[in-house]
């Protein structure tokens, strides 16, 4: 059965500070990738994705995400955050096999972005 | 291009009662996937339909039931509702012809259970 890890259930860091989200799975298939934010009381926003192709995957708000398939990691960076950043972030593979939509999340990390 | 509508938004039941919510997806898509979410037990994965057929199921008692209607709306039912059943219910549609996992959630339904 597919898994996915975070050990990080908090991440504190400054304003302006790099980060990285650490991300783990396990599969024995082909995987699509995901990172979703969610920001209090709201639901969760597509971050961004891998399906195929470059390894490396980017978001329109400077965070990027790389494919480790030796890993099976997909750990999120960011080289400066800032407080707007504060949110949790889930990591998720889908269960794919081309039948259906359902993921599999992580238990979340906490970014607290502090001054 | 509307999101993920959800109805309601939040609501309070009591034990043995039972509760109905709501979902549109966005126009076209025809998935819609059910996740419940609590801080103990994080995203958890209810049931998918896929054009008003249940395609894949979680681990949950046979109180939970949903269905799809013929224009995508979805609906999920919780009967002789339980403490434990206090969550965010959260919706997602996927786009249509596709099944990668790439999915667009509603702000969720916040259950509330006395």
């Amino acid at each position: 059965a597919q898994s996915v890890t975070q050990l990080d259930s908090q991440v504190p860091v400054f304003e302006e500070a790099p980060v990285e989200l650490r991300c783990n799975y396990s599969s024995s298939v082909s995987v699509y990738l995901f990172w979703y934010v969610q920001y209090p009381n709201q639901g969760l926003q597509l971050l961004l994705k891998y399906l195929s192709g470059s390894t490396l995957v980017e978001s329109i708000n400077g965070f990027e995400a790389e494919f480790n398939k030796s890993q099976t990691s997909f750990h999120l960076r960011k080289p400066s955050v800032h407080i707007s950043d504060t949110a949790e972030y889930f990591c998720a593979v889908s269960e794919g096999g081309g039948a259906t939509n359902k993921l599999i999340f992580g238990t979340g990390t906490l970014l607290a972005v502090q001054p | 291009k509307a999101g993920v509508t959800q109805t309601p938004r939040y609501l309070i039941k009591t034990r043995g009662q039972q509760v109905t919510l709501s979902c549109s997806p966005i126009s076209g898509h025809r998935s819609v996937s059910w996740y419940q979410q609590t801080p103990g037990q994080g995203l958890q994965f209810l049931f998918e339909y896929f054009s008003e057929t249940q395609r894949n199921k979680g681990n949950f008692p046979g109180r939970f039931s949903g269905r799809q209607f013929s224009n995508s709306r979805s609906e999920m039912n919780v009967s002789t509702l339980e403490l434990g059943d206090s969550a965010l219910y959260l919706c997602a549609s996927g786009p249509q012809g596709t099944i990668t996992g790439e999915l667009f959630f509603g702000e969720g339904s916040r259950l509330t259970v006395l």
